[in-house]
């Protein structure tokens, strides 16, 4: 099975801050990658599809970029609404696999 | 708007069975795939379970294959999972969720209902 890594675990950032995460597959997933946002007790929301496709609606600060087996999620311009787990998400082959998340906290 | 609310958690014994239902409005529910993603207390996200628009097709995730059941009955705009064989690692909040696209079964998730607690423990 294909086996998705997030890091870093936690990120600790101030408002205004860029911020990057990276998400690696264990094998190539071409472009079949999507991020999400959760906040404690919330459902996850849909932010970047197909890798670099901003989901309507989703802030311009957050982008996506990456294909085959290496992904990152940026947040050009952190905002207080930003801090909260963020998963990646590769969904081929009619299996669907969730990196472990990262925590974007205030620091 | 797109709206689904879960059904039928609850606290069971290891071994025994749960039905989940998923109620799903705002959208033409018959048209989409459909899917079940868990999440243990405390954890990451787990997809479980999908389901084609018609329910012609079904995918399951390794660790529930053979003791869960994804259906769904498109006139009554309800999706359905049924779990046998419960074990204490299938503890978790039980996401219904909508497939992207319309008929064809992408496996991206764009709306997820607010979950139901599954709690599996003698």
């Amino acid at each position: 099975d294909i086996q998705m890594t997030q890091s870093p675990s936690t990120l600790s950032a101030s408002i205004g801050d860029r911020v990057t995460i990276t998400c690696r597959a264990s094998q190539s997933i071409s472009t079949w990658l999507a991020w999400y946002q959760q906040k404690p007790g919330k459902a996850p929301k849909l932010l970047i599809y197909k890798a670099s496709s901003l989901e309507s609606g989703v802030p311009s600060r957050f982008s996506g970029s990456g294909s085959g087996t290496e992904f990152t999620l940026t947040i050009t311009s952190l905002q207080p609404d930003d801090f909260a787990t963020y998963y990646c998400q590769r969904y081929n082959s009619y299996s669907v696999t969730f990196g472990q998340g990262t925590k974007v906290e205030i620091k | 708007q797109v709206q689904m609310v879960e059904s039928g958690g609850g606290v069971v014994q290891p071994g025994r069975s749960l039905r989940l239902s998923c109620a799903a409005s705002g959208f033409t529910f018959s048209s989409y795939g459909m899917h079940w993603v868990r999440q243990a207390p405390g954890k990451g996200l787990q997809w479980v379970a999908g389901l084609s628009h018609d329910g012609s097709n079904e995918y399951y995730a390794d660790s529930v294959r053979g003791r869960f059941t994804i259906s769904r009955d498109n006139s009554k705009h309800t999706l359905y999972l049924q779990m046998n064989g419960l074990r204490p690692e299938d503890t978790a909040l039980f996401y219904c969720a909508k497939d992207f696209n319309p008929v064809d079964t992408t496996m991206l998730i764009d709306y997820w209902g607010q979950g139901t607690l599954v709690t599996v423990s003698s």
